[in-house]
């Protein structure tokens, strides 16, 4: 069975700091992975995606991924955190020739000045 | 012009109701879903249609009933609502499972 877990349910920093947002997997095929974002009472938005092809994966807003096979990790960075990154956070792993994503249960970013 | 758009965006009623939610994308893809995100904004899937035909059904109560008149719409209606189906409905779209796009989502409160 496949799951997504987020390590953390809350991460704080200031801003200009590096960003962390930890996600960990379990798939027994090969996964599609993907990271959205959730502003305040707003829409789910694809930050990036992992689909077999780099690794390291860039997405918008200067947000980036690496997928770890070894660790089963898909870990979301930011090398500088802005006011605007403040949100909730979504890990999702889709199956091989599924059309089912699973979410993780999501992570708030706080951003303090 | 949006991609998803999702009508109401919000919604509140009775418990006892019925009610429907709409879904559009014009963005030509097949496959169209219709997720719930909880009060702790834990997002699962509930529905999913392939060109018009149910591809997904998870363990959904039968007052759930998803009608797809044609591949650019999917809707959702809801049959006696009850104070738990108090959620975020999200509506989303697929072509071959590659890249999703989702709609605003839809509030809907039951008292």
């Amino acid at each position: 069975a496949q799951s997504v877990t987020q390590l953390d349910s809350h991460v704080s920093v200031s801003e200009g700091t590096p960003v962390l947002l930890r996600c960990n997997y379990s798939s027994s095929y090969s996964p599609s992975l993907f990271w959205y974002v959730q502003h305040p009472n707003k829409g789910l938005q694809l930050l990036l995606k992992y689909t077999s092809a780099a690794t390291l994966v860039k997405g918008i807003n200067g947000f980036e991924a690496e997928f770890k096979k070894s660790e089963t990790s898909f870990h979301l960075t930011k090398p500088s955190a802005h006011m605007s990154d403040a949100a909730e956070y979504f890990c999702v792993v889709r199956m091989d020739s599924s059309y089912k994503l699973i979410f993780g249960s999501g992570t708030r970013l706080l951003v303090r000045p | 012009d949006t991609a998803v758009s999702q009508t109401p965006k919000y919604l509140v009623t009775q418990m006892g109701n019925d009610k429907s939610i709409k879904c559009e994308q014009n963005l030509g893809h097949d496959t169209m879903y219709w997720y719930k995100q909880d009060s702790k904004k834990f997002l699962k899937i509930m529905f999913s249609y392939n060109n018009k035909e149910l591809i997904i059904n998870e363990t959904v109560p039968n007052r759930f009933s998803p009608k797809s008149p044609d591949k650019a719409h999917l809707n959702l209606h809801i049959n006696s609502l009850e104070l738990g189906d108090s959620a975020v409905y999200f509506c989303a779209s697929s072509q071959d499972s590659r890249e999703y796009t989702f709609g605003s989502g839809t509030r809907l409160t039951v008292v």
